[in-house]
């Protein structure tokens, strides 16, 4: 079946201008994760979603990070007012609910900001 | 707080050489903890998960590891090095409060000489 997609693969935005990524998970996944991978901080975690319950956002750098879920399905993550350390690949996972689940990634999407 | 240390950045092994990447965890409850591999230009696969079942794991393409509690350590082993394996590994330990959601390790990438 279809896997994690993301869009757009890349992306590329002028410092102060805000973007939208977007994470379509396999279908039946509850969970859904945006991850950060970039050269200086590794793999950092961002936000979390499960089903209906408020989603943990404990890895938002910063207000100006947010994300929603809709119809427990698509995701979409918004980066207001981007600054240049924003550039990283932003990661998006889905997994059944417990932990034991594999969390299946997508590709990613490429934000550069320049 | 979950936390996983990844020992050597960069870790070069001849093809048929015994491959042991480094992982060692801090956890304040029993953690769940997994490997993940990155090949060039791809998504993050899950190579093999420990979750508080056997102690010795065995993953895909003839990886394993073993959780040493006494050790705080989650080492990922293959007898036997091939090309085909040189990519960058993530140790990851589950987040505490945060659902199901992941700590990375910063990686380990594994080079492959003939």
């Amino acid at each position: 079946g279809a896997g994690v997609s993301q869009s757009p693969s890349n992306k590329v935005t002028e410092k102060g201008k805000d973007v939208e990524l977007r994470c379509d998970p396999i279908s039946g996944h509850t969970a859904l994760y945006w991850y950060r991978q970039s050269l200086g901080q590794g793999l950092e975690f961002l936000i979390y979603f499960q089903g209906n319950s408020a989603p943990d956002k404990s890895g938002l750098p910063s207000d100006r990070f947010s994300a929603e879920r809709t119809g427990g399905s698509v995701s979409t993550l918004t980066i207001q007012r981007t600054q240049q350390e924003d550039s990283a690949v932003y990661l998006c996972a889905s997994s059944q609910q417990g932990a034991s689940y594999e969390q299946y990634f997508g590709p990613g999407t490429r934000l550069t900001v320049t | 707080a979950q936390s996983v240390t990844q020992l050597g950045s960069h870790v070069s092994v001849s093809e048929g050489a015994l491959v042991l990447l480094r992982c060692n965890y801090s956890s304040s409850v029993p953690p769940y903890l997994f490997w993940y591999v990155q090949y060039p230009n791809q998504g993050l696969q899950l190579l093999l998960k420990y979750t508080s079942a056997a102690t010795l794991v065995k993953g895909i393409n003839g990886f394993e590891a073993e959780f040493k509690k006494s050790e705080t350590s989650f080492h990922l082993t293959k007898p036997s090095a091939h090309m085909s394996d040189a990519a960058e590994y993530f140790c990851a330990v589950n987040r505490p409060n945060s659902g199901y959601a992941l700590n990375f390790g910063k990686g380990t990438s594994l080079l492959v000489t003939p």
